[in-house]
């Protein structure tokens, strides 16, 4: 595709809910991100996927979140039992070769997650 | 591990001015890549540039350019010629060349541009 897409743009959920968020990769792109991005702060990493494979999830904060990327193509960010904590912004990026020197990864437009 | 402070929460410039966004950095590795990200209302995360740790030259991408300043662990962006498109959050990254390829961000400097 054009760029990454991530779907919903906005997500509205209750305490204790499930949600799935969705990113659509750049075409071709190996590595796929998921961050994380509360209001007033930068991006804070969470999983990182080369291929089908999640190679880091040290960013996860506990076992609530979990990530699939089942093709190597499509990732979906699963949480269970939300809390209000986790409202934010979670942003998708995809890159072509993250060994390269001159890799650079490119970000979709984010899912808003409002936890009531 | 690798920490990125942007001290500046918030800058304004005059439209067709220079503006310098601050970023310092700190990490025990010899090479790593660094970045300046732009983020927009639409919230679109656009790289603006980005610089090599073993490259002394600083990099330039036509009105942005970086002063890096490797033995003081310092990134700056200069913004030349200021636009009203340039207002947004800028985020400077790190990214280490060995250890993981995620991006450790900064919290990022609001810049406002004034017509």
């Amino acid at each position: 595709g054009a760029g990454v897409s991530q779907t919903p743009s906005n997500k509205v959920t209750e305490k204790g809910k499930y949600v799935e968020l969705r990113c659509d990769p750049i075409s071709g792109h190996t590595a796929l991100y998921w961050y994380r991005q509360s209001l007033g702060q930068g991006p804070e990493f969470l999983i990182y996927f080369q291929g089908t494979g999640a190679a880091d999830d040290s960013g996860l904060p506990n076992d609530r979140f979990f990530a699939v990327r089942p093709e190597g193509s499509v990732s979906t960010l699963k949480i269970q039992r939300t809390e209000r904590g986790d409202s934010a912004v979670y942003l998708c990026a995809s890159s072509l070769s993250p060994s390269a020197s001159t890799d650079t990864q490119y970000f979709g437009p984010g899912t808003r997650l409002t936890v009531l | 591990a690798q920490t990125v402070t942007q001290s500046q929460p918030e800058m304004s410039v005059q439209e067709a001015e220079t503006v310098t966004l601050s970023c310092t950095y700190d990490t025990s590795e010899s090479d790593y890549y660094l970045f300046w990200y732009k983020q927009p209302p639409s919230r679109q995360m656009i790289l603006v540039i980005r610089q090599e740790a073993y490259k002394q030259q600083n990099a330039t991408e036509n009105r942005f350019s970086v002063n890096f300043q490797k033995a003081a662990k310092s990134f700056s962006l200069k913004i030349s010629d200021s636009q009203l498109g340039d207002a947004a959050m800028y985020f400077c990254a790190y990214r280490s060349y060995n250890y993981g390829q995620n991006f450790v961000f900064g919290p990022g400097t609001r810049l406002s541009v004034l017509p």
